[in-house]
């Protein structure tokens, strides 16, 4: 159990361009989903937090105007990245809060994007 | 201020030897979770062991174990037997109750050797 999907695996576009990212929780229902942003060979760095039904809330230093986030359903978070530039080109990680099996957030298999 | 640290960037292991991944945590909290994820290089985050911190047993999950030691804020990682398709990026992460915001370690790179 505990399933979170992520698509598309991997993207690339133009810069100036729009890029939708979806995350979707399979076999559960999160009220709270996370976003995350990966850099080659570093650490998971937190960009926002999604809650169903209200506005994400953003960690320090993350644009809102750039990264929309929308979780308009209990499964369905998405993370639009507006304009996009080549230094948004990375590796972006949705994780979903589940209660079951274990209290813990479980990640779906991330989105490659490549803005040229 | 919340903090996870792993001391080390990469470690190498014979296969079927065991292995311990180091953490150390730092937090004023009472209730906290400690978590490990692999991260295989398809990307994804496969999650492996939980330890709250109310918990006087160290958790263990197939060949996972976690060496919970509280005194210490440790968390340490041991897996046993190691395979190679254990070889990964290996992540350690802090939540705390309430917000369910994690922060994670700088990650552990484990070669496992033939």
């Amino acid at each position: 159990g505990a399933v979170v999907s992520q698509h598309p695996s991997w993207v690339i576009c133009k810069s100036g361009t729009s890029v939708k990212i979806e995350c979707r929780s399979l076999d559960f229902q999160a009220t709270t989903m996370f976003w995350y942003r990966q850099f080659p060979k570093q650490s998971l760095m937190l960009m926002a937090t999604s809650n169903e039904g209200s506005k994400a809330t953003y960690e320090q230093g993350v644009e809102k105007d750039k990264f929309l986030i929308n979780h308009a359903s209990l499964t369905l978070s998405t993370l639009t990245v507006t304009s996009a530039h080549p230094e948004d080109s990375s590796f972006y990680i949705c994780s979903a809060r589940a209660g079951a099996p274990v209290d813990t957030q479980y990640f779906g298999p991330g989105t490659r994007l490549t803005v040229l | 201020a919340q903090k996870i640290t792993q001391t080390q960037p990469g470690m190498f292991v014979q296969e079927k030897e065991a292995v311990t991944l180091d953490c150390t945590y730092d937090t004023s909290d009472q209730s906290y979770g400690l978590f490990w994820y692999k991260q295989p290089s398809s990307g994804e985050m496969i999650f492996l062991i939980y330890q709250g911190s109310y918990d006087e047993q160290n958790a263990t999950e197939g060949r996972y174990s976690l060496n919970f030691q509280k005194a210490r804020k440790s968390a340490n990682l041991v897996i046993s037997a190691s395979q190679l398709g254990d070889s990964a990026m290996y992540f350690c992460a802090m939540g705390t109750s309430g917000t369910y915001k994690y922060i994670f370690g700088t990650g552990t790179r484990l070669k496992v050797l033939a």
